[in-house]
């Protein structure tokens, strides 16, 4: 039921480009992004709503496909200081329940 | 003291301790949750609070009982725990009531926990 993060892993040099999936098999309202690194608490990134919005914060956007039920967070010319754990926190309608994703361990070198 | 805090960072306990978790939020949130994260497993949703009433239980064991006096703080009650609690315990806050899906949470550091 928690929705599957694609890929698990991805090791990218300083500049690189990538792309995190996020899918559901439930319909939902809306999808969160976080950033943990290690031996630290989860920082939030952004929030995505129902409807194919598209949101950035600099060089890290995300988009939402209600029809697909996936979320995508792309990281375009990535710095070192995007090593971590990326989650996806996703909500279903009418429910106070978050269900995070399995996480995708994200490491740039120099 | 900003953000949100949690005590203590560690704890190590036998089978048949009591301890409790704390956390307290200084962000003026009306929100509160605990989540457990074990080792190379997703975050896992366990309560949550919205005005001081419990509106989410996600099926957690009984041994785990949370409390939440006020909006600020929430504590976790821990009784009679197995090895496989051994975990991360998160707490996390957010401005308004978590349905909807519009309130980012802010999350403290963590207590690590292990139970022998």
């Amino acid at each position: 039921q928690q929705p599957v993060q694609s890929p698990q892993a991805v090791i990218l040099r300083e500049g690189e480009d990538a792309v995190i999936n996020c899918s559901s098999s439930k319909a939902l309202y809306s999808v969160h992004w976080y950033r943990q690194k290690h031996g630290e608490a989860p920082v939030f990134l952004m929030i995505l709503l129902k409807g194919g919005e598209q949101k950035g914060h600099e060089k890290i956007s995300a988009s939402f496909n209600e029809k697909k039920q996936q979320s995508s967070l792309y990281l375009t010319a990535s710095q070192l200081s995007y090593s971590g754990t990326y989650f996806c926190g996703t909500e279903r309608s009418g429910t106070y329940k978050y269900i995070f994703g399995t996480g995708t361990r994200l490491k740039v070198l120099a | 003291e900003t953000g949100v805090t949690q005590t203590p960072r560690h704890l190590v306990m036998g089978m048949t301790n009591k301890k409790s978790l704390k956390c307290e939020q200084h962000l003026g949130h009306n929100a509160m949750y605990w989540y457990k994260q074990s080792a190379k497993k997703p975050l896992e949703l366990m309560f949550v609070y919205s005005l001081e009433e419990r509106v989410e239980n996600n099926s957690v064991p009984s041994r785990f009982s949370p409390e939440c006096p006020n909006s600020s703080h929430l504590f976790l009650h821990l009784h009679t725990l197995q090895p496989e609690d051994s975990a991360l315990y998160l707490c996390a806050s957010s401005q308004g009531a978590p349905a909807g899906g519009l309130n980012e949470q802010f999350f403290g550091p963590g207590t690590r926990l292990t139970v022998l």
